[in-house]
């Protein structure tokens, strides 16, 4: 149980272009999902937090204009890169808790690769 | 600010033996620790969570310790395997929040 996935797997697209990313929790309800970047050789970094019906809370520097966020259901969550650029260029990460987001595990999806021309 | 760091440089060691990785954090005092295995192009996968109040805990070959006062936790593999190469990451819930930090990992080669 508790598994998460996303899609696409790998994505590549034109600069200017937006991008969907989705992340499903499969067999469980996640009320919270994170949303992560990491880029070569660091570490992962959150970008924001997706509560089921209500609005994300974006990490510091992280512009939520430009990542926008839908938590439209307890399984599915979904990442728009709006305008993308060479420097959105990433390995995109979702994260699901299991009940309440104070749970100690997460679990995640098996990322989403993205190359912007 | 809250950091955890790991060793950056990869770990190269011969099948069978032991391997020990570090995860050192600084200005706070986590809860638990969690360690997660990434294979390149993957999401983590959790491994283990230990506790403040947990010296050591085990699962078949992994182990993890946790000195709060060194400020640290020690990852081990007995018994290395190549399938064991990957890229191990520590984390640790931040601040009273449920949010994760992560350190960046260090990446553990097992030679055949």
């Amino acid at each position: 149980g508790a598994v998460v996935s996303q899609h696409p797997s790998w994505v590549i697209c034109k600069s200017g272009t937006s991008v969907k990313i989705e992340c499903r929790s499969l067999d469980f309800q996640a009320t919270t999902m994170f949303w992560y970047r990491q880029f070569p050789k660091q570490s992962l970094m959150l970008m924001a937090t997706s509560n089921e019906g209500s609005k994300a809370t974006y990490e510091q520097g992280v512009e939520k204009d430009k990542f926008l966020i839908n938590h439209a259901s307890l399984t599915l969550s979904t990442l728009t890169v709006t305008s993308a650029h060479p420097e959105d260029s990433s390995f995109y990460i979702c994260s699901a808790t299991r009940g309440l987001a104070g749970n100690n595990e997460q679990f995640f999806g098996p990322g989403t690769r993205l190359t912007v021309l | 600010s809250q950091k955890i760091e790991q060793n950056s440089e990869a770990l190269n060691i011969q099948e069978g033996k032991t391997a020990t990785l570090t995860c050192n954090y600084t200005n706070y005092s986590p809860a638990y620790l969690q360690w997660y295995r990434q294979d390149p192009g993957r999401g983590p996968v959790f491994l283990l969570l230990i506790r403040e109040n947990e010296k050591e805990k085990r699962k078949e070959r992994l182990k993890v310790t946790f000195d709060t006062t060194l400020k640290q936790s020690l990852f081990h593999i007995t018994a290395s395997q190549p399938a064991d190469s990957a890229t191990y990451l520590c984390a640790s819930r931040r601040d009273s929040s449920y949010k994760l930090i992560f350190g960046s990992g260090t990446r553990l080669l097992v030679r055949p």
